[in-house]
């Protein structure tokens, strides 16, 4: 398995900022992902990120809006751009390790509110 | 979009009972997994089952895969408060990458 941490755990933000969330994996993982998580609501994926190369975005998001680096294959960061309270929800960073096949770990999420 | 549906919703129950979640989903998928997640916290990983195997045991849990029917049931025996939490079933679709979830069930154990 893999052990996935995120900083910031939390943060408060100001409408039409930007934050940057990023993600640690303990182990070099094949896949890595980005979902978020709304109030009292299930998962969507946001995007794959691509080690190298530009991520895979999901229908609905965009990358002026979320912005995804994968610089290495322990390493992402996800940026939420011109935040507005809409944006308010947890961020959560999904490793796998190898293959179509095989388990799916997340990272303990960032909580996002926008004021 | 959600590949999944998840039935109850909720779940309410005493403690000691056995509690059974539903999943459906829509396409072909490569494996499906179970995630428990605490209010406001990260998504604990339960149980894995692939596309070719149909029932797998860990601890209380029990998973069940009908890909005939495109459905998974996950049951807790001899549920405890502690179980108390949001439920999700999650689908690895077949030729892809991405894993969808589900709408989750919430689970509420009665001591």
């Amino acid at each position: 398995s893999a052990v996935i941490s995120q900083k910031p755990s939390k943060d408060i933000c100001q409408r039409g900022t930007s934050l940057t969330i990023q993600c640690q994996v303990d182990s070099q993982v094949t896949m890595m992902f980005w979902y978020r998580q709304q109030p009292g609501q299930s998962l969507t994926l946001i995007a794959t990120a691509n080690q190298g190369s530009e991520a895979t975005y999901e229908s609905g998001f965009v990358i002026d809006k979320f912005p995804i680096s994968r610089p290495n294959l322990t390493f992402s960061t996800l940026t939420v751009s011109n935040m507005s309270p809409e944006d308010s929800s947890i961020y959560l960073c999904s490793a796998r390790t190898s293959g179509r096949g095989d388990e799916q770990f997340f990272g303990p999420g960032t909580r996002l509110t926008v004021l | 979009s959600q590949q999944g549906e998840e039935d109850p919703q909720a779940l309410s129950i005493q403690e000691g009972e056995n509690a059974t979640m539903n999943c459906s989903y829509k396409t072909s998928i490569n494996n499906l997994q179970w995630y428990r997640q605490n209010s406001g916290r990260g998504l604990v990983h339960l149980i894995l089952i692939r596309s070719n195997e149909r029932e797998k045991h860990s601890g209380r849990l029990r998973v069940t895969l009908d890909t005939s029917k495109k459905s998974s049931s996950l049951l807790i025996t001899a549920s405890r408060a502690a179980d108390t939490a949001s439920y999700f079933c999650a689908t690895a679709l077949t030729g892809g990458f991405k894993t969808i979830f589900g709408a989750g069930t919430r689970l509420f154990v009665k001591a």
